[in-house]
């Protein structure tokens, strides 16, 4: 139980195109969903935090025009990365936070590889 | 805010010895420790976490300990074998309800060498 899906799993496209990802917790309902990033090497950091129906909570430095971020629903946060550049190149985790009852605090999903060329 | 330290950055031991990460955290108001495994291209897997209220937990050949007052933990992996080849994050976060924020450890490079 307490799966949690993200995709799509590895995106390559241009500079300048917008990118969406999705996270969906497939047997819980997460009141609360993180975005993280990695980069090679690197710890994960976290980007923001959002909550169900709620505008998302960014950490300092993240640019919210930048990575938008949808909590519409209590399965499904979404990450775009607008107007992508290669420095936005990067791995992008997310994991959820919710009613499942494992007394496991956040589950994490599979994570995108984002290319920008 | 919280920081959280992990030594060592990399770490190489021969299949079937013992391998140990340490964490070091700043908060004392943190009171939940996670570990987590992550494979390449993958997201991290929770291997074993420990609350602050015990002091050492285990899990077949995985062991956390936890000094609350040195404010440190440590993951004890026995036996090591070829596929525990992976990075190793800690994490501390102060649990709460739902939607506590971890911070993680800069991680550890296991490699069990044939």
């Amino acid at each position: 139980g307490a799966v949690v899906s993200q995709h799509p799993s590895r995106v390559i496209c241009k500079s300048g195109t917008s990118v969406k990802i999705e996270c969906r917790s497939l047997d819980f309902q997460a009141t609360t969903m993180f975005w993280y990033r990695q980069f090679p090497k690197q710890s994960l950091m976290l980007m923001a935090t959002s909550n169900e129906g709620s505008k998302a909570t960014y950490e300092q430095g993240v640019e919210k025009d930048k990575f938008l971020i949808n909590h519409a629903s209590l399965t499904l946060s979404t990450l775009t990365v607008t107007s992508a550049h290669p420095e936005d190149s990067s791995f992008y985790i997310c994991s959820a936070s919710g009613t499942d009852y494992s007394n496991q605090p956040q589950h994490f999903g599979d994570g995108t590889r984002l290319s920008i060329l | 805010g919280e920081n959280v330290e992990q030594h060592p950055s990399t770490l190489s031991v021969q299949e079937g010895d013992s391998a140990v990460i340490k964490c070091t955290y700043s908060d004392s108001a943190s009171n939940y420790f996670p570990w987590y495994k992550q494979e390449l291209g993958k997201g991290p897997q929770l291997i074993i976490d420990i609350r602050s209220n015990v002091g050492e937990k285990k899990d077949q050949r995985i062991a956390v300990t936890l000094n609350k007052t040195a404010k440190h933990f440590s993951l004890h992996i026995t036996e090591t074998q070829p596929e525990d080849s992976a990075v190793y994050f800690c994490a501390a976060s102060e649990e709460v309800d739902y939607g506590q924020n971890f911070v993680f450890g800069p991680g550890t490079r296991l490699s069990v060498l044939p």
